[in-house]
């Protein structure tokens, strides 16, 4: 089916492991970011990209890296997780110039 | 800081009802959007506004955006318990291409 694919939908890890966490969009839209969203913050922005091997920062980018080698992967990596980063994770891709955001079903991580 | 400021948090009201939810910013929008989430999904788009002063409708929902581009309004009319859910506001900026959204508002509507 053609749309924004995430997975895991949910992973269990332990504080200091690495987690990466995949999208893939098949609409080819060239722009795509990444949330994350907890109580009390809504949604939160990590990192987002214009276009292939073009990355940039959110409001919230610390503890992630991202990578966009092909322009429907958007794959996020956790390096060494704290439990902090417990939460639930978009990807959304977007048409330039319309703002307009299309959701993943989202990504649960727990960090034990 | 580009803040996007949600207003109320939450609300429960009586079928029936009429509500309305405000999104504001210090910062001149580009374009706004308004989603709405169910649990364990992702967002769903209902509307984009563009221009200062436009309304738009859908269905029982009325969206505003202000003259000065700088807040917007979701009205809803005579409130029905399909209507319960998250409803967030999303802004972009001129010459940036990020993305921020309010901490949305949890609307609850009674039978």
């Amino acid at each position: 089916d053609a749309g924004i694919t995430q997975s895991p939908r949910y992973k269990i890890t332990e504080t200091g492991r690495q987690v990466t966490l995949m999208c893939h969009q098949t609409w080819s839209h060239s722009y795509m970011f990444w949330y994350r969203q907890d109580l009390g913050h809504g949604l939160r922005l990590i990192y987002y990209s214009a276009a292939a091997d073009i990355t940039d920062k959110g409001e919230v980018p610390d503890g992630y890296v991202v990578s966009r080698s092909k322009t429907e992967n958007f794959p996020l990596t956790l390096e060494s997780a704290t439990r902090s980063q417990t939460s639930v994770y978009f990807c959304a891709s977007s048409v330039p110039n319309t703002g307009e955001l299309f959701f993943g079903e989202g990504s649960r991580l727990t960090v034990l | 800081t580009q803040l996007l400021e949600q207003s109320p948090q939450f609300l429960s009201i009586q079928e029936g009802e009429n509500l309305t939810v405000y999104c504001n910013s210090s910062s001149v929008f580009s374009s706004l959007q308004w989603y709405r989430q169910e649990p364990g999904e992702g967002p769903v788009l209902l509307v984009t506004v563009v221009t200062g002063g436009e309304v738009k409708k859908l269905k029982r929902l009325t969206f505003q955006f202000g003259d000065a581009r700088k807040d917007s309004s979701l009205h809803i009319t005579a409130a029905q318990p399909g209507d319960t859910g998250l409803y967030l506001c999303a802004g972009g900026y001129p010459r940036d291409d990020k993305i921020i959204f309010g901490k949305g508002t949890r609307l609850h509507i009674l039978p």
